[in-house]
């Protein structure tokens, strides 16, 4: 059950896009379409952004999008605001009823 | 509109054990499996456990394997996470969270393990 790896972090300024990859195996990622997003900001519980890989939970903006490609998820954000500055996780289904988080990326509206 | 209210954390000694509660409302409780994940202070997320909607399926992170037990009240719409032989490292907020998507999260509650 290794964590599936994300880039630390990623910037962009008011308006722009970002993007943030959440690399798995054939195991977890690759294997299932069961991907989520969550955002999270500081101390504050993790809000449910992304769903089995590109579905938007009711109140995500769609600036918020997601998709898959192998073992690879992708988080894109578009037309940046304030607000979208927080921390971002993957999540995928393992198998055998059990799920793995990604290592977290920090999001920095310049 | 739904709630998951954390319960039962604290700061308890290396070795010993304490039970956590997630109180549910909002939804009905009988039709979603549910999880617990933990944080760590600035880390991040790590699933615990999770229980199916009947809960019979009950299934461990390596971490916490052998020294935990997820469980569920229908009559009482709750969440329980017991730890047993707690270690330093399960130092963290642990959340409750509802269904296979965690779509929903209660607002966390601290277990500290120090001695």
């Amino acid at each position: 059950q290794s964590a599936l790896t994300q880039p630390p972090s990623a910037s962009g300024s008011p308006g722009q896009s970002v993007t943030i990859s959440c690399t798995g195996t054939n195991s977890d990622v690759g294997g299932y379409n069961y991907v989520s997003w969550y955002q999270q900001h500081p101390g504050k519980a993790p809000r449910l952004m992304i769903y089995e890989v590109s579905k938007r939970p009711s109140g995500v903006p769609d600036r918020f999008s997601g998709s898959k490609s192998g073992n690879t998820a992708s988080l894109a954000v578009s037309g940046l605001q304030a607000e979208d500055e927080a921390d971002y996780y993957c999540s995928s289904y393992a198998g055998s009823n059990s799920y793995v988080f990604g290592t977290g990326t920090k999001v920095t509206v310049l | 509109q739904v709630q998951l209210v954390e319960s039962g954390g604290g700061v308890v000694q290396p070795g010993r054990s304490l039970r956590l509660s997630c109180a549910t409302s909002g939804f009905t409780f009988n039709d979603y499996g549910m999880h617990w994940v933990r944080q760590a202070p600035d880390k991040g997320l790590e699933w615990v456990a999770g229980i199916s909607i009947d809960g019979s399926t009950k299934t461990y992170g390596d971490p916490v394997k052998g020294r935990t037990t997820i469980s569920r009240d229908s009559s009482k719409n709750t969440l329980y996470l017991q730890m047993n032989s707690l270690r330093v490292e399960d130092t963290a907020v642990y959340y409750c969270t509802k269904g296979s998507e965690f779509d929903d999260w209660g607002q966390g509650t601290l277990v500290t393990v120090s001695s």
